[in-house]
C-alpha cells in the first residue's frame, strides 16, 4: 500500500535504545491526548493516552509526559523494537475543542538492527 | 484490530465523479468521524456523527456531506471529485464524541485516487 510521511522529521534509533518523540500541541483547552502509531498503509492506531489532569502515563513499553505550561507532550519508546518503525502522531481533543481530534505532524521512527 | 471496518480499501475515480465511502463502527461505539490524510500529512478533521447526527464540521466544502445510520454505521460522500481529493480516508469510532477518555479507534482508511 501507499506510505504516508513522506516529508516527516524522522528519528532514527538503534534496535533496543530508548527513544523519545515530541509534540507540541496548539489549543490550551484540550483536555485528552492520544498517541498513535502509524504504519505504512494502515490506519492510525491507539497507543496510549493522557488526560490533562495527569503529568504522566505509563503503558506497557511506552511513556507519556505531559506538559501543560508549554503545551508539550512526549512518547518514550524503551528498548526499541523493529516493529517500532511507523510514523508517530500526537492528538489533542477535549469537549471545548471540539470533540475532535487535532493531529500534529508526526514523527517518522527508523528502527536500524 | 480496532472493529473499525471501512470499505472500498481502493478505489479509483475521475474528477467530477461522486464517491460514496463506507464505515462500520466498533461495537458499543454511537460516535463516528471522518477524516482525510493526504500523503506525508497528519489527519485532517472532516466532520463528526454522533447519534445520526452531524456534530462538528471542519474546514470542508458542502460537497464533503455525510450519513449515520440507527446502528452507527456511516458513510462519507464527496460529490464533484477534484484531484485534490485525492487521499486516504479514516474513519474513527468512539463512544460518545470520544472525549476525555473515550478511546478513539482508526479503521484502515480507503484510499482515494482522483485522476
Amino acid at each position: 500500500g501507499e506510505s504516508v510521511g513522506l516529508h516527516l522529521p524522522t528519528l532514527s534509533v538503534q534496535e533496543g535504545d530508548n527513544s523519545i518523540i515530541n509534540c507540541a500541541y496548539s489549543n490550551s483547552a484540550s483536555d485528552y491526548f492520544i498517541w498513535y502509531k502509524q504504519e505504512s498503509g494502515k490506519g492510525p492506531q491507539f497507543i496510549i493516552d493522557i488526560r490533562s489532569n495527569m503529568d504522566k502515563r505509563q503503558g506497557q513499553r511506552v511513556t507519556v509526559l505531559l506538559n501543560k505550561t508549554v503545551k508539550h507532550l512526549s512518547l518514550q519508546i524503551a528498548a526499541t523494537q523493529p516493529g517500532d518503525s511507523a510514523v508517530y502522531f500526537c492528538a489533542e481533543n477535549g469537549v471545548a475543542a471540539g470533540n475532535k481530534l487535532t493531529f500534529g505532524g508526526g514523527t517518522r521512527v527508523l528502527v536500524k538492527p | 484490530e480496532t472493529g473499525v471496518t471501512q470499505s472500498p480499501t481502493h478505489l479509483i475515480k475521475t474528477r467530477g465523479q461522486q464517491v460514496t465511502l463506507r464505515c462500520s463502527s466498533q461495537s458499543g461505539h454511537n460516535t463516528v468521524s471522518w477524516y482525510q490524510q493526504a500523503l506525508g500529512q497528519g489527519p485532517q478533521f472532516i466532520f463528526q456523527y454522533y447519534r445520526e447526527e452531524e456534530n462538528g464540521r471542519g474546514n470542508f466544502p458542502p460537497r464533503f456531506s455525510g450519513l449515520q445510520f440507527p446502528n452507527y454505521s456511516s458513510e462519507l460522500n464527496v460529490n464533484a471529485l477534484e484531484l485534490d481529493d485525492s487521499a486516504l480516508y479514516l474513519c474513527a469510532s468512539s463512544f460518545d464524541m470520544g472525549s476525555s477518555g473515550n478511546t478513539i479507534y482508526f479503521g484502515e482508511g480507503s484510499w482515494l485516487t482522483v485522476v
